[in-house]
């Protein structure tokens, strides 16, 4: 089944706004979150990542949040603009589990819109 | 400082034929994954190869899809006998090592008529 779950397909945010994306997890084990960005027709772009030894990291207006016993973590842009529009992809992987973790769950992603 | 390349970036293959699909990772990663994406199934993991060598494969179809990674610079994806339902955007990723941030290429869109 689905182990990283992005519950809201779609965000419409006003400009100069906080937007927040939220994203649920199953398996205890993963202990590295990450957020991408994709535009339409483009791969993803890795945004901002954390590993589970910390619960915040915020790199400019990117802020992730992380809670380990609710299995979530979310990320919030503030002042946002609308090339911040693009769809977000969430991922957790388990790194400590030496090699075979590696690989990445993703969420099926959140259209995010900023309007003027 | 370029990034993973993948090529081709389009292909066409009528049910039944071959693809065959490129990647050349980030200079000096040494983790290569490859992932599809589909509109109804998302981004998935197909298989990662570590120092060239395959380390987890649990997400390739178990019959006609096979990856290589003869050298540090490439890998290769194989598709024998595509079907439609191959259809879908083929992504290529790289990595420092094996727990470091993964970059992502452009992608293949395979098309299977």
């Amino acid at each position: 089944g689905q182990q990283v779950k992005q519950s809201s397909p779609s965000l419409t945010v006003q400009e100069g706004g906080i937007s927040i994306l939220n994203c649920d997890y199953e398996n205890d084990m993963f202990d590295y979150f990450a957020w991408y960005k994709k535009y339409p027709d483009n791969s993803p772009t890795l945004l901002i990542s954390v590993r589970s030894n910390v619960d915040k990291r915020e790199d400019g207006r990117l802020t992730v949040f992380l809670n380990k016993s609710g299995k979530h973590f979310s990320l919030h842009i503030t002042a946002s603009q609308p090339e911040d529009t693009a769809v977000y992809l969430c991922a957790a992987g388990s790194f400590m589990q030496q090699g075979t973790g590696s690989k990445l769950s993703f969420g099926k992603g959140a259209k995010l819109t900023v309007s003027p | 400082n370029a990034g993973v390349i993948q090529t081709p970036r389009h292909k066409v293959t009528g049910k039944g034929q071959e693809a065959t699909l490129w990647c050349e990772p980030i200079s000096g990663h040494s983790a290569v994954f490859w992932y599809r994406q589909t509109i109804v199934q998302g981004l998935e993991f197909l298989t990662y190869f570590r120092n060239q060598a395959p380390i987890d494969d649990s997400g390739m179809p178990k019959e006609r899809f096979s990856a290589q990674m003869p050298n540090q610079s490439h890998s290769t994806l194989k598709i024998q006998s595509t079907q439609p339902q191959d259809s879908a955007v083929y992504l290529c990723a790289s990595s420092w090592d094996w727990e470091y941030e993964q970059y992502f290429g452009p992608g293949t869109r395979l098309t299977v008529l």
